[in-house]
């Protein structure tokens, strides 16, 4: 089953660190690109970070940059986010996204999620 | 950056009825790079057109989106009980990649 499934999110204090996994089943894992979408509760969708499939170019949000590193083991068929120097405002749920192709920077296949939750 | 912006906020109609979404952006989309998808309470995201006018595979074709540069549609042709939903833009044609704010189709 083609699937992705997110893990690692929890309650962290204000400055704190995280990081999430994403683990990636039923499809060739290293063709894709992968990306890191958020939304805070109530609230839209936010683009946080990409990860080609060779993990050859990372792009990140403005709002992350510095803070967030992306990456990915393509022998494991995993996608991470390092979360460092955590804000209230990174209260979201986090989605893992495939990407069609190599970046063509929308996405065909959706995580369920994990929660993070940034308060003191 | 692109702004994305979704009108109606919210659109109240009944089953049967068609649906008309509007994403306009705040400068033109190169390409026609916007996606549609649909979200519905506690479940991730779903993809349902790309490229402006392709329904992603297993969409069904009351689905259909148009538009051009600035200006974009979603049309749900005839409601069905599990489309009401909130459904967001996206576009891909310049960084950093953008989400309009949502619609939410509810059920008059």
């Amino acid at each position: 089953e083609v699937q992705l499934l997110e893990s690692g999110g929890g309650l962290v204090q204000p400055g704190g660190s995280l990081r999430l996994s994403c683990a990636a089943s039923g499809f060739t894992f290293s063709s894709y690109a992968m990306t890191w979408v958020r939304q805070a509760p109530g609230k839209g969708l936010e683009w946080v970070s990409t990860i080609r499939g060779g993990s050859e170019n990372t792009y990140y949000a403005d709002s992350v940059k510095g803070r967030f590193t992306i990456s990915r083991d393509n022998s494991k068929n995993t996608l991470d986010l390092q979360m460092n120097s955590l804000r209230a405002e990174d209260t979201a749920v986090y989605y893992c996204a495939k990407d069609p192709q190599h970046w063509l920077g929308y996405f065909d296949l959706w995580g369920r999620g994990t929660l993070v939750t940034v308060s003191s | 950056e692109i702004v994305l912006t979704q009108s109606p906020a919210t659109l109240s109609l009944s089953p049967g009825e068609r649906a008309t979404l509007s994403c306009g952006a705040s400068r033109s989309v190169s390409s026609r790079y916007l996606a549609w998808y649909q979200q519905k309470p506690g479940l991730a995201p779903r993809l349902l057109i790309y490229d402006a006018s392709s329904r992603a595979t297993g969409i069904p074709d009351r689905f259909s989106g148009s538009g051009s540069g600035t200006d974009f549609t979603l049309t749900i042709s005839s409601l069905e009980p599990e489309d009401f939903a909130v459904y967001y833009c996206q576009q891909y044609g310049s960084s950093p990649l953008t989400f309009g704010g949502g619609t939410k189709v509810e059920i008059k």
